[in-house]
């Protein structure tokens, strides 16, 4: 069965460092994009980015470009997302999937999904 | 960056009854539309892929149509377990974008 499993909620003081994580399993880890997906309180989904853990190439979206950190470890399947000095509009659940890009569709989309790391930034 | 409208922001819908849901992209998209559902406090989950394409173990009474801007997502019989907020996302151009959802309530 292939499966995300992110870390747990976290719990943070603004202008600290966090990083979370997403282990893959059930398939070649290095094959896939992995892509993050923000979701404030209440609100919708937001794309932030994709990294190839095969290379660790990655591409953020605009919105989320020198804010946030995707990087990847293939020797345990797993990959992150990071920041450095956190602030309470970082307050949002995070979910990680992986890409599928079958060379016979036109298409992409994101499955399956992590189950979601809530982060907390207050003071 | 690519603008994706879904209508209506909410329904209301009785159980046994249609239900179409919209989405509509600022530019052409080709077929690089996906659906997803999201139950409150869950993970959303893919149900259609690359506009009409049914994701496997969604029930068939999901189906999903359209190319270019338009796109549709019919619930043909809509279920007690249907009832949540369903999203739609291109992945035809960076960043890619998701609708601002459209949540299904009980009548």
């Amino acid at each position: 069965e292939v499966q995300l499993v992110q870390s747990g909620a976290e719990v943070k003081k603004p202008g600290e460092s966090l990083k979370i994580s997403c282990q893959g399993s059930g398939y070649r880890f290095t094959s896939y994009w992995i892509g993050w997906v923000r979701q404030m309180p209440g609100k919708g989904l937001e794309w932030m980015g994709i990294i190839y853990p095969g290379d660790s190439d990655t591409r953020y979206s605009p919105s989320f470009q020198g804010q946030v950190t995707m990087s990847a470890d293939k020797s345990i399947s797993t990959a992150y997302l990071q920041w450095s000095s956190l602030k309470p509009s970082d307050t949002a659940m995070y979910y990680c999937a992986r890409l599928q890009q079958p060379k016979s569709l036109k298409g992409k989309w994101f499955d399956p999904w992590g189950q979601g790391t809530l982060v907390t930034v207050s003071s | 960056d690519i603008q994706m409208t879904q209508s209506p922001s909410s329904l209301s819908a009785s159980v046994g009854d249609r239900v179409t849901l919209t989405c509509r992209a600022s530019q052409s998209i080709t077929s690089y539309l996906n659906w997803f559902q999201q139950k409150p406090g869950k993970a959303p989950k893919l149900l259609i892929f690359a506009a009409s394409s049914l994701q496997s173990g969604v029930p068939s009474r999901f189906s999903g149509s359209g190319s270019g801007t338009d796109f549709t997502l019919t619930i043909s019989s809509l279920q007690p377990e249907d009832f949540a907020t369903y999203y739609c996302q291109q992945t035809y151009s960076t960043p890619w974008t998701f609708g601002q959802g459209t949540k299904v309530e009980i009548k």
